[in-house]
């Protein structure tokens, strides 16, 4: 069984469009967490959501908006895609927001917008 | 805010030979360390990490950190490295604020060849 999963693998859209990106932990964890994984293979938190609430938002555009319909889910809708947003998306999760805790990845989301 | 340098992009080793990844970080407060690899095509998975205790840690794998607070380092260490350790290391801090935010260095690229 596949810990945390993400939907779809490989995503091709044109500039201005609208997608999603969908998450599933089937850990029991109570905290998610999105990633942007650039061409230089930077990682940087986007948001972070604990029991389906919001307590990490960097500064990202208010275009990404991710919603967590519940402890399980955290979904990441982006509006009007720019090219700058191609990059890989990774979704993780852990047991709660304790610094100490392991996170567990996805196999994440190629983005690329043409 | 926390900051993490890994300052070789890329290391390239002949199997059975020993490596060290570096790893320097920069904090205000007290921090915990962690190590994720992340293999070809995949998500990223702990190494190993640091909360407390014994500044050495240890991998199942063979590999092993030690938390230097004097030199603010956490370098990555195996003693002989096999081809199946090809593969993408990122160093991460959590500073200790009460809730979780990994901020990754650049990563450092492990090529094994025979």
């Amino acid at each position: 069984d596949t810990a945390v999963s993400q939907t779809p693998k490989y995503l091709v859209t044109q500039m201005g469009n609208d997608k999603s990106i969908k998450c599933e932990q089937n850990l029991g964890h109570d905290t998610m967490y999105w990633y942007k994984q650039d061409s230089k293979k930077f990682l940087k938190i986007m948001f972070s959501y604990n029991n389906k609430e919001l307590i990490i938002n960097e500064t990202v555009p208010n275009r990404f908006s991710p919603k967590s319909p519940d402890k399980a889910h955290l979904n990441l809708h982006i509006n009007s895609l720019e090219l700058g947003d191609s990059a890989v998306y990774f979704c993780a999760s852990s047991q709660d927001q304790r610094e100490g805790d392991t996170q567990y990845f996805g196999p994440g989301t190629r983005l690329t917008v043409l | 805010a926390q900051s993490v340098t890994q300052l070789d992009s890329q290391v390239p080793v002949f199997e059975e030979a020993p490596v060290e990844l570096r790893c320097n970080y920069s904090s205000s407060v007290s921090v915990y360390l962690f190590w994720y690899v992340q293999y070809p095509n995949q998500g990223l998975q702990l190494l190993l990490k640091y909360l407390s205790g014994s500044t050495l840690v240890e991998s199942i794998n063979g590999f092993e950190a030690e938390f230097n607070k004097s030199q603010t380092s956490f370098h990555l260490r195996k003693p002989s490295v096999h081809i199946s350790d090809t593969a993408e290391y990122f160093c991460a801090v959590s500073e200790i604020t009460g809730f979780q935010k990994l901020v990754f260095g650049t990563g450092t690229r492990l090529l094994v060849s025979p």
